[in-house]
């Protein structure tokens, strides 16, 4: 199994640029996250998403959006990028919970903008 | 808020020395609490678990009690391994009007020196 499948690995930007980052999950999962990931700040949660068609702020959305058309796929999207966004960004999956569901990440994109 | 601390890393231990990583946590109820752990250029992975008080969860020789009365969740290891090197991230799971999602901590590095 794939299982949680990132692209691109590794991206340079410049600045005002946009691009999309693609998430892909064969687990059949209900849902899904983008996460970033900043040296001393741990992972923070940008968007998810419950369900297909459906999507959710999370602690970090400023700059971003996300759609879920396709249950195995959910997109983030920079529109206008800006060095502040330069970091590592995780996708992750998840079953509908009950009390010990876990999450299933991907290997990450490593964005640089600049 | 809801919230995760972690101790400050990083933590540099020679080869067989054991290991505690301490972790508190500010939620409401009793939710699930996991260790993951991220390997340098991977993504995370889930480590262990626990989802209610007393339980222990445990992985690969690494544990970790879910202690109510304290709200924490501290991981240990009585002999730690060159292998072991990576950043350890305690979370939980958080549940609300627009589904669950984890809440993690500001990740601990961890050197093993031979």
């Amino acid at each position: 199994n794939a299982g949680v499948t990132q692209t691109p690995k590794f991206r340079v930007l410049k600045t005002g640029q946009s691009m999309t980052l693609l998430c892909a999950q064969d687990m059949n999962h209900e849902y899904m996250y983008w996460y970033r990931q900043d040296p001393g700040m741990g992972l923070r949660l940008i968007h998810y998403s419950v369900g297909e068609g459906t999507t959710a702020k999370g602690e970090v959305p400023d700059g971003y959006n996300v759609s879920r058309l396709k249950k195995q796929n959910f997109l983030l999207g920079l529109e206008s990028a800006a060095p502040s966004q330069t970091s590592v960004y995780f996708c992750a999956s998840s079953y509908v919970p009950g009390q010990d569901y876990g999450y299933t990440f991907g290997s990450g994109t490593r964005l640089t903008v600049v | 808020g809801d919230s995760v601390t972690q101790m400050e890393g990083p933590v540099t231990l020679s080869e067989e020395a054991f290991l505690t990583i301490n972790c508190t946590y500010t939620a409401t109820g009793y939710p699930s609490l996991f260790w993951y752990v991220q390997y340098p250029g991977e993504g995370l992975q889930l480590l262990l678990k626990a989802t209610k008080a007393d339980d222990k969860g445990s992985n690969k020789g690494f544990e970790a009690t879910y202690r109510k009365e304290t709200t924490s969740f501290h991981l240990e290891k009585g002999s730690v391994q060159v292998s072991d090197s990576a950043v350890y991230f305690c979370a939980f799971a958080k549940w609300g009007n627009q589904g669950g999602k984890l809440i993690f901590g500001q990740g601990t590095e961890l050197s093993v020196k031979p």
